[in-house]
């Protein structure tokens, strides 16, 4: 079973900052299977970042994902009011299960 | 637009059974792969389990926290996919959402909530 461990547990910065958030695989993630969600209060997960890197449809430019084998980042270029929530990574295939990390929280510092 | 609505969540005593069930709209059902995800009220998410598509002989895979009590089916004619849980413990307790898998894309439902209490 892949681990994945998120870090900071609690993020805190101020709107117009730059975020960096970490996901650290116990093991190398298959082929690149590892995406990013953001989930607000009383809402379901919206997928932001697959494949490491690709924004899906509808994530702002704002955001980035990068890194490879056991050690990824997502990057939130210029803090924006709406993106303070709870960020997870997941890997998302070729080897269940398909763990979440514990996630990260974006709070406003 | 990708649509997939939950339903059938309620109250159940330990020990007992129940299913769940997701509505798809907006895609080709049977070309996907289709999974079960769970979140603890105020806590972080757990993968329950996956279907895979036609083209991958409808395998299916399961946490170990829930193989042997839950089975995940779907019926392609119908768009649904579905999770029978049975054995439930507190930790099953949960909102429980269906997921599509698109291409290396996920797509949520709102999910529904479990109840697990005597």
């Amino acid at each position: 079973e892949i681990v994945l461990t998120q870090s900071p547990g609690t993020l805190s910065l101020s709107p117009g900052e730059r975020a960096t958030l970490s996901c650290r695989a116990s093991q190398s993630v298959p082929s690149k299977y590892l995406a990013w969600y953001q989930q607000k209060p009383g809402q379901a997960p919206r997928l932001l970042i697959y494949s490491v890197s690709n924004r899906a449809t509808g994530t702002p430019d704002r955001f980035s994902g990068s890194g490879s084998e056991t050690d990824f980042t997502l990057t939130i270029a210029r803090l924006e009011p709406e993106d303070f929530a709870v960020y997870y990574c997941q890997h998302y295939d070729s080897s269940p299960p398909y763990t979440f990390g514990q996630g990260t929280k974006l709070e406003i510092k | 637009e990708v649509q997939l609505v939950e339903s059938g969540g309620g109250v159940v005593q330990p020990g007992g059974s129940l299913r769940l069930s997701c509505a798809a709209s907006g895609f080709i059902f049977s070309d996907h792969f289709m999974d079960w995800v769970r979140q603890t009220p105020g806590k972080g998410l757990e993968w329950v389990g996956r279907s895979k598509n036609r083209g991958h002989n409808y395998i299916t895979e399961y946490a170990a926290s829930v193989r042997d009590r839950f089975i995940i089916y779907r019926d392609d004619s119908r768009n649904s996919l579905h999770l029978q849980m049975r054995g439930l413990k507190s930790e099953d307790m949960a909102v429980y959402y269906c997921v599509v898998w698109q291409a290396g894309v996920a797509s949520w439902g709102q999910g529904t909530l479990v109840t697990v209490s005597s």
